[in-house]
C-alpha cells in the first residue's frame, strides 16, 4: 500500500516570493509521483509528474518538483509565486504495475498568495 | 473532445433521500473513476469501471452506494438513504488503457453533496 504525507495544510506567502510545498510518500514498490492543483470550485487538474528519467520536472506555469528517492520526497517549488497560483495542490502516487493505478493522494495543502 | 463532466454540479438533499449523479467520461476512454472529497481530505478512491465491468470497489463503498456504467460509456452513482456523513465532493475521472504505460487520469469538475 501507499501512502503519501502532506505536513503543511496552509502555505501563505507573499506575491513575487519563493514557496516550497513538501510531499513525502511512502511504498513497498516503485511509484509514480503527481502534482496535482485545484482551484475553487473546480476539478483537479494534472501539475506535473514524475515517471522516469531526470528526477527535477517542471510545468508550464513556472512550478517544479524534485523526486529524491531516498528521502522519498517529492516537493514543489516555484521560486515566484502570482496572486493566480492561489488555490489546493494535491500531492498523488500510484504504483508502478501494468494494470490498474490506483491513485493515492495527500491531504492538500492551501497555497494562499497575498498581494 | 470537452473533457469530464458531472452532474449536477450541486446536490442538496435531506437525511434519508436517494441521490444520483452522473459522469460522462471522455470520449474515447474506457476506464472511470469515482472518488470522493471531504473537507481537508484529498480524494479518496472509491470504485473504477474497465468499459462496462466495475473491476474494484474500495471498503468506503457502503452497501447504500451503488455505480453503473451500463454501456461503457456514461456512469452513475447513487447513494441511496443518504446520511450527513455523505456530505463531500464526488469526483469522476477517465483514461484510456496502454499497456505497459502510465495512464493520466483526467479529473471533473465533481458534483458537490450536502446532505441536511
Amino acid at each position: 500500500a501507499q501512502s503519501v504525507t502532506q505536513l503543511d495544510s496552509q502555505v501563505p506567502v507573499f506575491e513575487e516570493a519563493p514557496v516550497e510545498l513538501r510531499c513525502n510518500y511512502s511504498s513497498s514498490v516503485s511509484v509514480y509521483l503527481f502534482w496535482y492543483v485545484q482551484y475553487p470550485n473546480q476539478g483537479l487538474q494534472l501539475l506535473l509528474k514524475y515517471l522516469s528519467g531526470s528526477t527535477l520536472v517542471e510545468s508550464i506555469n513556472g512550478f517544479e518538483a524534485e523526486f529524491n528517492k531516498s528521502q522519498t520526497s517529492f516537493h514543489l517549488r516555484k521560486p515566484s509565486v502570482h496572486i493566480s497560483d492561489t488555490a489546493e495542490y494535491f500531492c498523488a502516487v500510484t504504483p508502478f504495475s501494468g494494470g490498474y493505478q490506483k491513485v493515492t493522494f495527500g491531504t492538500g495543502t492551501k497555497l494562499q498568495v497575498i498581494p | 473532445d470537452t473533457g469530464v463532466s458531472q452532474n449536477p454540479r450541486h446536490k442538496i438533499t435531506k437525511r434519508g433521500q436517494n441521490v444520483t449523479f452522473r459522469c460522462d467520461p471522455i470520449s474515447e476512454h474506457n476506464r472511470l473513476y469515482w472518488y470522493r472529497q471531504t473537507l481537508g481530505q484529498g480524494p479518496e478512491f472509491l470504485t473504477y469501471f474497465q468499459n462496462e465491468a466495475q473491476l474494484e470497489k474500495s471498503r468506503l463503498l457502503s452497501d447504500r452506494f451503488s455505480a453503473e456504467r451500463p454501456k461503457g460509456s456514461f456512469s452513475t452513482l447513487e447513494i441511496q438513504r443518504t446520511e450527513q456523513g455523505d456530505s463531500a465532493m464526488y469526483l469522476c475521472a477517465s483514461s484510456s488503457v496502454v499497456a505497459g504505460s502510465y495512464n493520466e487520469q483526467f479529473f471533473g469538475p465533481g458534483t458537490r453533496l450536502t446532505v441536511l
